[in-house]
C-alpha cells in the first residue's frame, strides 16, 4: 500500500450535480496530482498542487477544480456533471517538484458513474 | 492528440512465457520513461523506470528496452507468472515534472 487514501471509494452522481472527492497524501508528502481515467484509458493529468497552490493544469475545463489543504490533503470538485466525467479518478502524491527521482504514489481511486 | 502510443491493447500469455509491451512517443523533450503496473481497484504503482542514457534496464525479471533514435520502447516480462495478470502503461515526462504522459494501457492476462 502506498499510504495515499481516498474517498468515496465509488460515487454515483445525476447529470448537472456537483461533487467533491477528497485525497490524503502520504506522509511527508506536500505535493498532490489528479488524474481522470476513463474506461479503458491512461490516466489523464488534470492538475497539481504544491503547498496548497495549484502548479500545474492539465486540458480540463474550469468546472474541475480543487484545493489543497495545510495539511496537504486535497479535493477535487466537479461542477455541472457531464456523463463524459465517470471515470476513476486517481489522486498521487509526491514530495516537492522538479527532481525525477521522488516518485508519485497513487491512490486507489474514486470511481465516479455520472447517470 | 496522443502523445506516447501504446500497443498491443491486450496480451494473452502463457505461465512462463515472455511478454512484450511496445511504446512509442513524438516529443523529443521526454526524457524519463516510466512503466506503472495497475491492478483492479488499485492506483497505478511505477515497476520500472528508465532514462534514454542507456538502452536497457533490468529489474528481476521485467527488462525496458529503450531506442532513443526511433523513440521507441518496451517492456519485456520474462517468465511470465499469473500474479503478473494486470493493466500495464507505459509512461513519458520531461525533466523536472512529476506530470507523466500516459499510453492507453495493455491488459495482460497470464493462464496458469
Amino acid at each position: 500500500e502506498t499510504g495515499v487514501t481516498q474517498s468515496p471509494t465509488h460515487l454515483i452522481k445525476t447529470r448537472g450535480q456537483q461533487v467533491t472527492l477528497r485525497c490524503s497524501s502520504q506522509s511527508g508528502h506536500n505535493t498532490v496530482s489528479w488524474y481522470q481515467q476513463a474506461l479503458g484509458q491512461g490516466p489523464q493529468f488534470i492538475f497539481q498542487y504544491y503547498r496548497e497552490e495549484e502548479n500545474g493544469r492539465g486540458n480540463f475545463p474550469p468546472r474541475f477544480s480543487g484545493l489543497q489543504f495545510p495539511n496537504y490533503s486535497s479535493e477535487l470538485n466537479v461542477n455541472a456533471l457531464e456523463l463524459d466525467d465517470s471515470a476513476l479518478y486517481l489522486c498521487a502524491s509526491s514530495l516537492d517538484l522538479g527532481t525525477v527521482l521522488n516518485e508519485q504514489y497513487f491512490g486507489p481511486g474514486t470511481r465516479l458513474t455520472v447517470t | 492528440q496522443q502523445q506516447v502510443k501504446q500497443s498491443p491493447q491486450s496480451l494473452i500469455v502463457q505461465k512462463g512465457g515472455i511478454s512484450i509491451i511496445n511504446c512509442a512517443y513524438e516529443n523529443t523533450a521526454f526524457d524519463y520513461f516510466p512503466w506503472y503496473q495497475q491492478f483492479p481497484g488499485k492506483g497505478p504503482a511505477l515497476l520500472i523506470a528508465i532514462r534514454p542514457d542507456v538502452s536497457e534496464k533490468k529489474e528481476g525479471r521485467f527488462t525496458i528496452s529503450f531506442n532513443k533514435s526511433a523513440k521507441q520502447f518496451s517492456l519485456h516480462i520474462m517468465d511470465s507468472q499469473p500474479g503478473d495478470s494486470a493493466t500495464y502503461f507505459c509512461a513519458a515526462r520531461t525533466g523536472g515534472s512529476y506530470i507523466p504522459t500516459f499510453g492507453r494501457g495493455t491488459s495482460l492476462i497470464v493462464h496458469p
